[in-house]
């Protein structure tokens, strides 16, 4: 079976700090991967998602993602934390069967972030 | 509001008592799924619909029952709860499934089972 592993369970930053969140997923195939965030009380969205191309991709609030094929990983990251990013951050792995063409996703456990202003 | 709307946010019952969880979405979306958040395992799938009265198994669909007469409701029954299924529930839905899908998710539901 798939996973996804997301190392870090509780980060604690300061306003301003640099943020990176660690994801690794175990799947030798094809894939395509997200990052969702739930702020408190929320709806788990979209932060970004790589399908394919350029492997540093950008999303929302300042957030940005690297794929390295090589080392199975999607890390997230913001140069500057805000208070507002206090929130769950989910990386996700939509991957196919083999010989299906119907995603299943993924999720790792999920990182809690909080900022301290 | 459009979107994806679950009902009740909270609840807690006793062991043995049917319970109802709810999920409603306006975007008429085939797709629909129910994850189990615990700590530990992520965001799990329970069961999944591609459609009005199509439904299957995810990955740990034990002791959950799902229907979906209307496109846009996809209720998950908790036929005989037990303390294992305590946890945060969403729903989610997609307009097509495939690997490049983005799915959309509810606000969750947590369930607490004493």
């Amino acid at each position: 079976a798939q996973s996804v592993s997301q190392h870090n369970h509780h980060v604690i930053l300061s306003e301003a700090a640099s943020l990176e969140l660690g994801c690794n997923y175990s799947y030798g195939g094809t894939v395509n991967l997200f990052w969702y965030v739930q702020y408190p009380g929320q709806h788990l969205q979209l932060l970004l998602k790589y399908f394919s191309g350029d492997p540093l991709v950008k999303g929302i609030k300042g957030f940005e993602a690297e794929f390295i094929k090589s080392k199975f990983s999607f890390n997230l990251r913001k140069p500057s934390v805000q208070w507002s990013d206090t929130a769950e951050y989910f990386c996700a792995v939509n991957a196919a069967d083999r010989g299906s063409t119907l995603g299943r996703l993924y999720f790792g456990r999920g990182t809690q972030l909080t900022v301290w202003p | 509001d459009a979107g994806i709307t679950q009902s009740p946010r909270y609840k807690i019952t006793e062991t043995g008592r049917q319970v109802t969880l709810m999920c409603h979405q306006t975007w008429s979306h085939s797709y629909m799924f129910w994850y189990r958040q615990d700590l530990g395992h992520g965001l799990r799938l329970i069961y999944y619909s591609a459609a009005a009265d199509i439904t299957d198994k995810g990955e740990v669909p034990d002791g959950y029952v799902v229907s979906r007469s209307k496109t846009e409701n996809f209720p998950l029954t908790l036929e005989s709860a037990t303390r294992s299924q305590t946890s945060v529930y969403f729903c989610a839905s997609s307009e097509v499934w495939t690997v490049t899908a983005e799915q959309y998710f509810g606000p969750g539901t947590r369930l607490t089972v004493t």
